[in-house]
């Protein structure tokens, strides 16, 4: 069964650093989805993505997030400057071409920011 | 704005009993989705069922059944003869119907502890 793959599983950066996480969606699907989880707390939706552009973000997702399809298959999460609050499980998620269908999320990044 | 309210933080039984959800949601949209996703210790997060607002039957699949009343915005879920590896957060979700993406909002989840 086709699946949303993630990479790293586990990064660990100093506060400060680029970091870029990155996820493969599931082949067919058409709209791709970032989601984090602080440590004990809810998950929330940071960005949604379709037709190569940004289609909703929350207010977490400002000027030091960026997502971006580069090559097709692969879906990526570019944090440019990181903080010790982004410290997170970063999940990413697919759904095929109705927008109304159920999301399956990847395993998620696991990111420490020291 | 959408809500999804779980007050349950915590819930622990013995292996084999039944564990009711609860799961109430705020939304102004008259067409939207409603969701249960499970997360094991190992981090991931599994679907488990869907619901649509224009549909209230419910039913049960395997030890899943859920109970979707639309006029108290309640969406509760009870896993049936409960298993150890049932032991889970399991997070209630909600999202609108967009043509260009849904974003999916999360209850705080309900940690579910079955001991053998």
């Amino acid at each position: 069964e086709p699946e949303v793959t993630q990479t790293p599983s586990h990064q660990v950066t100093q506060m400060g650093q680029e970091v870029i996480l990155r996820c493969v969606p599931i082949s067919n699907h058409l709209y791709f989805y970032w989601y984090r989880q602080i440590l004990g707390q809810k998950v929330e939706f940071l960005v949604s993505f379709y037709n190569n552009e940004i289609s909703e973000k929350s207010e977490i997702f400002d000027d030091q997030f960026s997502v971006e399809r580069p090559d097709g298959s692969n879906f990526t999460l570019k944090i440019r400057s990181t903080k010790l609050e982004d410290s997170a499980m970063y999940f990413c998620a697919s759904t095929p071409g109705l927008a109304q269908e159920t999301q399956y999320f990847g395993p998620g990044t696991r990111l420490l920011v020291l | 704005a959408q809500k999804v309210t779980q007050a349950q933080t915590e819930i622990s039984v013995v292996e084999k009993e039944d564990v009711t959800l609860d799961c109430v949601y705020e939304t102004r949209d008259t067409t939207y989705y409603l969701f249960w996703y499970k997360q094991p210790p190992s981090g991931e997060l599994v679907f488990l069922i869907r619901r649509n607002s224009f549909d209230e039957q419910n039913e049960i699949s395997g030890r899943y059944s859920w109970n979707f009343q639309k006029s108290t915005s309640s969406f509760n879920f009870t896993i049936t003869a409960s298993q150890v590896v049932d032991s889970a957060v399991y997070f209630c979700a909600l999202s609108e119907i967009k043509a260009a993406g849904n974003k999916l909002t999360f209850g705080g989840g309900t940690r579910v502890l079955v001991k053998p």
